[in-house]
């Protein structure tokens, strides 16, 4: 069965703590890896498209990385407004996208 | 260039009631994604329009049902509501051959 897998499920860092999101999956055929971001009561906001392993995609603070069975989030130093839902999903052979249920990031001042 | 657009912003209804959602792509997209997400979790696919046709569905109900009309925009109905639809509804866009959805502000049902 496709999966997809966010861990930790809540984060608290302080300001300029770097870490590590990280989400794992299980898909048959495999088009893409996204990430986005969500702020509380709204839509989720594109961050990063990833299709093959191998491939890291970077803006700002972020850094997403992609191998055959996980993708990691970096996050460099982050800011208070950092502090939002990151969302990961996948793009199956079937046109199917399948989401993880998230991880909680808060950035402390 | 306008985004992803989604009308209305909130909506309350009660059991057994029908509703309407509306959306509207982001200029350049010809397909279409809806999407339920409750509170506290990740989006879960609803079904998929791409040339006024569903291309492809998550595992709802046929209560759930969409439409795709000439200019690209979309309606998701759901009828015989229950308690357990009341959820933020985002509807998301994409070009054709391209992965990458854009997202809409969201619906927000709430199901008396």
């Amino acid at each position: 069965e496709d999966q997809v897998t966010q861990s930790p499920e809540a984060l608290r860092l302080q300001e300029g703590e770097s870490s590590s999101l990280n989400c794992s999956y299980t898909v048959s055929g495999l088009r893409g890896l996204f990430w986005y971001r969500q702020d509380p009561g709204k839509g989720p906001e594109f961050l990063f498209t990833l299709y093959s392993a191998g491939e890291e995609k970077e803006k700002e603070r972020l850094k997403a990385t992609l191998t055959k069975k996980e993708s990691f989030l970096h996050i460099t130093a982050p800011k208070p407004e950092d502090s939002a839902t990151y969302l990961c999903a996948v793009s199956t052979g079937t046109y199917k996208y399948i989401f993880g249920t998230g991880t909680r990031l808060k950035v402390l001042a | 260039d306008a985004g992803v657009t989604q009308s209305p912003t909130h909506l309350i209804k009660t059991r057994g009631q029908q509703v309407t959602l509306r959306c509207s792509p982001k200029s350049g997209h010809d397909t279409v994604s809806w999407y339920q997400q409750a509170l506290g979790q990740g989006p879960q696919f609803i079904f998929q329009y791409y040339e006024e046709e569903e291309r492809q569905r998550g595992n709802f109900p046929d209560r759930f049902s969409g439409h795709q009309f000439p200019n690209y925009s979309s309606e998701l109905n759901v009828n015989a509501l229950l308690l357990g639809d009341s959820a933020l509804y985002l509807c998301a866009s994409s070009q054709t051959m391209e992965e990458t959805q854009y997202f809409g502000p969201g619906t927000r049902l709430l199901v008396l």
